[in-house]
């Protein structure tokens, strides 16, 4: 079985430009998470998509960051205008929806952006 | 808000020396806890999670943690590290009872560095 993946690994780009993220959950996940680490600081929550629809976005830092999750399938997470604060390691993840249950995240290997 | 302290940021050991990595978290209701390790290279993995009953819980790899509600904690062990345990362990934190969100909080990571 696949794993969760992501693409880019790495992106490097200036101030003010748009970058968009791209995230496959496992097959038949319908909950997908997306994470973000700035350097020295802790993995933080920015938003959770239940199949196409955003179960909670309370993590998402400002209007720049903007995630779609069309037909429940992959997500994309695009950045426009790009800041410098935005560099940082952003993580996916997926798990199962099992009601009543907590389901382990499963994580990508997270996508590395470096703004300039 | 919960919040979760690691309380070491990186960790030099010997092979064979015994391991505990502290954690500790804020939240005063019911939590899921795990603890996630990143090994060079590789995907955040789940090392092992608490959710209720036994509250001394095995993951893999000869990991242990064991959750100490009065002191709102969730220690890490291992007897015995071994080189391969060199990695980057992160301590997370789940809002129990199927309140809906499913995020994780996570610590800031503690880097193991094991010395053959």
């Amino acid at each position: 079985e696949a794993g969760v993946t992501q693409f880019p690994s790495h992106s490097v780009i200036e101030k003010g430009q748009t970058v968009t993220l791209r995230c496959d959950p496992i097959s038949g996940h319908d909950n997908l998470y997306w994470y973000r680490r700035v350097m020295g600081k802790e993995i933080k929550f920015l938003l959770h998509f239940v199949k196409e629809s955003k179960q909670d976005e309370s993590g998402m830092p400002n209007n720049r960051f903007l995630a779609e999750r069309t037909g429940g399938t992959y997500s994309t997470l695009k950045v426009q205008p790009a800041e410098l604060e935005d560099s940082g390691v952003y993580f996916c993840a997926s798990s199962q929806r099992k009601t009543g249950f907590y389901n382990e995240q499963f994580f990508g290997p997270g996508t590395r952006l470096t703004v300039l | 808000a919960q919040s979760v302290s690691q309380h070491n940021h990186h960790v030099i050991l010997s092979e064979a020396a015994s391991l505990e990595l502290g954690c500790n978290y804020s939240y005063g209701g019911t939590v899921n806890l795990f603890w996630y390790v990143q090994y060079p290279g590789q995907h955040l993995q789940l090392l092992l999670k608490y959710f209720s009953g036994d509250p001394l819980v095995k993951g893999i790899k000869g990991f242990e943690a064991e959750f100490i509600k009065s002191k709102f904690s969730f220690n890490l062990r291992k007897p015995s590290v071994q080189w391969s345990d060199t990695a980057e362990y992160f301590c997370a934190v789940n809002q129990g009872s199927g309140a809906g969100s499913y995020q994780l909080t996570f610590g800031k990571g503690t880097k193991l560095s094991v010395i053959p």
